[in-house]
């Protein structure tokens, strides 16, 4: 079974603080996906990034920096110098292919991200 | 490129009235098709999934049903609504080979 364990439910940081979202995930997959995506108030999920199981490498895109750890089954998701905009639910998310042949994907609780200007 | 479409974006229903939420997709053929829940302050629920039409299953047994008609077309419907039913509703897609999920811009479903 797939299980994703986002333990922050709502952090507050004052604009251009950085701010760690974690992310725990478990699964019996050798092959697997990771992702990200942000649910802004309009409610609509916009995706992030993708990481497959194979690939360790940390990734940074502008302000965002996401540190993938297979040992800790870890897939944190680091904002930089964050922004009232940045201000959101953020959703780690899991995803890996089923017996009956569909890909599952497994979201966490979410984090509600608040900036405060 | 590939676009879906998820309507209507907000609909208040009385309990006992029967619901319909369609999603389309654009742009890509042959493709796995979701149905998501949110509930207040909660994750997103898998509720159905699809791999062709016609080919339907659930992961949670609840008052909804989903149908497939078409390959593109994603219906999700009830007969009769319950207090219970309200929420935010996501059709989603994937490839066949997946495997990122690609999200509609939801309905809030109120059931009063």
């Amino acid at each position: 079974a797939q299980k994703v364990t986002q333990a922050q439910t709502e952090i507050s940081v004052v604009e251009k603080e950085d701010v760690t979202l974690d992310c725990v995930y478990e699964t019996r997959d050798t092959t697997y996906y990771l992702f990200w995506y942000k649910q802004p108030p309009s409610g609509e999920l916009v995706f992030l990034i993708r990481r497959n199981s194979f690939d360790e490498q940390n990734e940074i895109s502008g302000r965002y920096s996401w540190n993938f750890q297979k040992s800790t089954s870890s897939f944190n998701f680091t904002i930089t110098a964050s922004q009232v905009v940045d201000s959101a639910v953020y959703f780690c998310a899991l995803s890996g292919r089923t017996s009956g042949g569909y890909q599952k994907v497994t979201f966490g609780t979410g984090t509600k991200l608040q900036v405060i200007p | 490129s590939q676009t879906i479409h998820q309507w209507p974006a907000t609909l208040v229903q009385p309990v006992g009235s029967p619901l319909s939420l369609e999603c389309t997709v654009e742009g890509t053929s042959n493709p796995n098709l979701y149905w998501y829940r949110q509930a207040a302050g909660r994750g997103l629920q898998l509720l159905f999934y699809s791999v062709g039409i016609g080919q339907i299953s659930s992961e949670v047994p609840q008052n909804l049903s989903a149908s497939r008609p078409q390959d593109r077309q994603f219906i999700l419907s009830s007969k009769k609504l319950l207090l219970s039913d309200s929420g935010f509703y996501l059709c989603a897609w994937t490839r066949a080979a997946g495997p990122e999920a690609f999200f509609g811009q939801g309905t809030r479903l109120t059931v009063v």
